[in-house]
């Protein structure tokens, strides 16, 4: 069984400042790892992932994440927050084989940045 | 990354009617699409697994007859929402899965792109 854990439902951050977004997971194996975002009435859109190598990822919008195996978390983060950045983010976890391969999402977490 | 679309973006309907919603994926071609439904600030439910030229593998609790799931092509598949009732009502959203993974496709290898969501509103 695979899951994803957000334990924030809400992050507020000022405009300017580092922001952190925390996700946890629980799988069999080595993990592939997803970070997607969704504004309002929208659908989602992929950020980032992590398959291998490099524990810290870079991905869109100057967001990235870093893996860390021993802790099994895998935190977004961005160095300085834009308003632009409001919005609901999802964490993925996905089993590399085998099944259908479909990813669970964490509940997600809601992201406000004030100017 | 891949596109895809889906139509209609909203939709309001009277209450026994049904709707159908296409998800196209529009510059990749997809074995498997998925459909999910999404309440009001929570998160994606998974309401089905769509294979191409086969039946679609539902969720527990996902009436099948209720939520026809059509995947005619590897790059269109289609939800149609029967005798639909306000409890309906909500934000459905397809993805589709590339299947090629190899060359030009190979940077879009485990990667789910998401339509942009349909907006479901039975009265």
């Amino acid at each position: 069984a695979q899951s994803v854990a957000q334990p924030e439902d809400q992050v507020n951050v000022a405009e300017g400042n580092p922001l952190t977004v925390k996700c946890t997971y629980s799988v069999s194996g080595n993990p592939y790892l997803f970070w997607y975002v969704q504004y309002p009435n929208r659908g989602l859109q992929f950020l980032l992932k992590y398959i291998t190598g490099d524990n810290l990822v870079k991905g869109s919008y100057g967001f990235e994440a870093e893996f860390n195996k021993s802790q099994t978390s895998f935190h977004l983060k961005k160095p300085s927050a834009l308003v632009s950045d409001s919005a609901l983010y999802f964490c993925a976890v996905r089993h590399p084989s085998g099944g259908s391969y479909i990813p669970t999402f964490g509940r997600g977490t809601s992201l406000i940045v004030h100017p | 990354g891949a596109v895809v679309s889906q139509h209609p973006s909203w939709v309001i309907c009277k209450s026994g009617t049904s709707v159908k919603i296409e998800c196209r994926s529009l510059d990749f071609q997809a074995t498997t699409m998925f459909w999910y439904r999404q309440f009001p600030k929570q998160s994606l439910m998974l309401m089905a697994t769509s294979n191409e030229g086969s039946k679609a593998t539902y969720e527990q609790g996902v009436e099948k007859d209720k939520f026809l799931i059509n995947h005619a092509s590897l790059t269109l598949s289609t939800l149609t929402v029967t005798s639909a009732h306000p409890e309906d009502s909500s934000f459905y959203i397809c993805s589709a899965r590339a299947n090629r993974t190899s060359g030009f496709w190979a940077r879009w290898k485990n990667i789910q792109y998401f339509g942009a969501g349909t907006r479901l509103s039975v009265l």
